[in-house]
C-alpha cells in the first residue's frame, strides 16, 4: 500500500532556530508533492508545492522543500523559525496515475519557543 | 481567492441522529472531497466526488454517505450518528484540467461533537 510518513510528530524549537520536516513517500512512479500548514484554529492552506522542474521549492513565509526522487523524500526546510510558524505541518503526495491517488502524512506539530 | 464554505463550524448531535454537513466551493471545481482530521491520524478520505452525481469511497466511508447533485455542493451525511464518528470533518476541492490536477483547498471544517 502506498504510505506517506512524518517521523517527527511533535517538534519543539527555539525562535530562530533551523527546521527540518521529514516526509517520505512510499510510490516509485512519478508524483505530485505538497505541503500544507494548518495555524491553530484556522484552516489547511498550501505552503508549498512540486510538480516538476526545478527539486528545490520555494514557498510561502520563507519555507522551501527539496524532492530528492532517489530518496523518495520531500523534507520541508526553514533557516530560521519565528513564533508564528507554531502549527501542524502536513506533507501530501499525489500519484500521478489516477484520479484519486492523493495520500496525507500523519502530520507533524511544530511548536516554537519564543 | 478560492473558497470552500463550510456550513457549521461546530455542532453537537446526540447518538442516531442523522448529521448533513455542507460544503460549497466558489471555483467551478470538479473534484471534491471530505475528510476527517482526528489527532495522530491525519487527514483520512471520507469520501470524493470527481464530477456532479459522481463519487467515490476514500479510506473510511462506512457510517457515511454523500450527495453531489450541484457542481458547487458536496454534502455529506451521517445516517445515524455514533460517538466515534465526533471528530473534525474538512471539506477540500481541486481544479483538474486537461490530465492537471491542482492543489486542494480546504474549508474551515466541521468539528461534530456525538454525545
Amino acid at each position: 500500500a502506498q504510505s506517506v510518513s512524518q517521523h517527527n510528530h511533535h517538534v519543539i524549537l527555539s525562535e530562530a532556530a533551523s527546521l527540518e520536516l521529514g516526509c517520505n513517500y512510499s510510490y516509485g512512479g512519478t508524483v505530485n508533492l505538497f505541503w500544507y500548514v494548518q495555524y491553530p484554529g484556522q484552516h489547511l492552506q498550501l505552503l508549498l508545492k512540486y510538480f516538476s522542474g526545478d527539486p528545490l521549492v520555494k514557498g510561502i513565509k520563507g519555507f522551501e522543500a527539496e524532492f530528492i526522487k532517489s530518496k523518495f523524500s520531500f523534507n520541508l526546510r526553514k533557516p530560521s523559525v519565528q513564533w508564528s510558524d507554531t502549527a501542524e505541518y502536513f506533507c501530501a503526495v499525489f500519484l500521478r496515475t489516477g484520479a484519486n491517488n492523493l495520500f496525507f502524512g500523519t502530520g507533524t506539530r511544530l511548536t516554537v519557543i519564543p | 481567492d478560492v473558497k470552500v464554505t463550510q456550513s457549521s463550524r461546530y455542532l453537537v448531535k446526540r447518538t442516531g441522529e442523522k448529521v448533513f454537513l455542507e460544503c460549497v466551493q466558489d471555483m467551478d471545481h470538479e473534484n471534491m472531497f471530505w475528510y476527517r482530521q482526528d489527532p495522530g491520524l491525519g487527514l483520512r478520505l471520507i469520501y470524493f466526488s470527481y464530477d456532479v452525481k459522481m463519487k467515490e469511497k476514500g479510506d473510511i466511508p462506512e457510517g457515511y454517505s454523500v450527495s453531489r447533485e450541484k457542481k458547487e455542493r458536496f454534502s455529506l451525511i451521517l445516517e445515524s450518528a455514533s460517538t466515534n464518528q465526533t471528530s473534525m470533518y474538512l471539506c477540500a476541492s481541486r481544479q483538474v484540467s486537461g490530465g492537471y490536477h491542482g492543489e486542494l483547498f480546504f474549508g474551515e471544517g466541521s468539528r461534530l461533537t456525538v454525545l
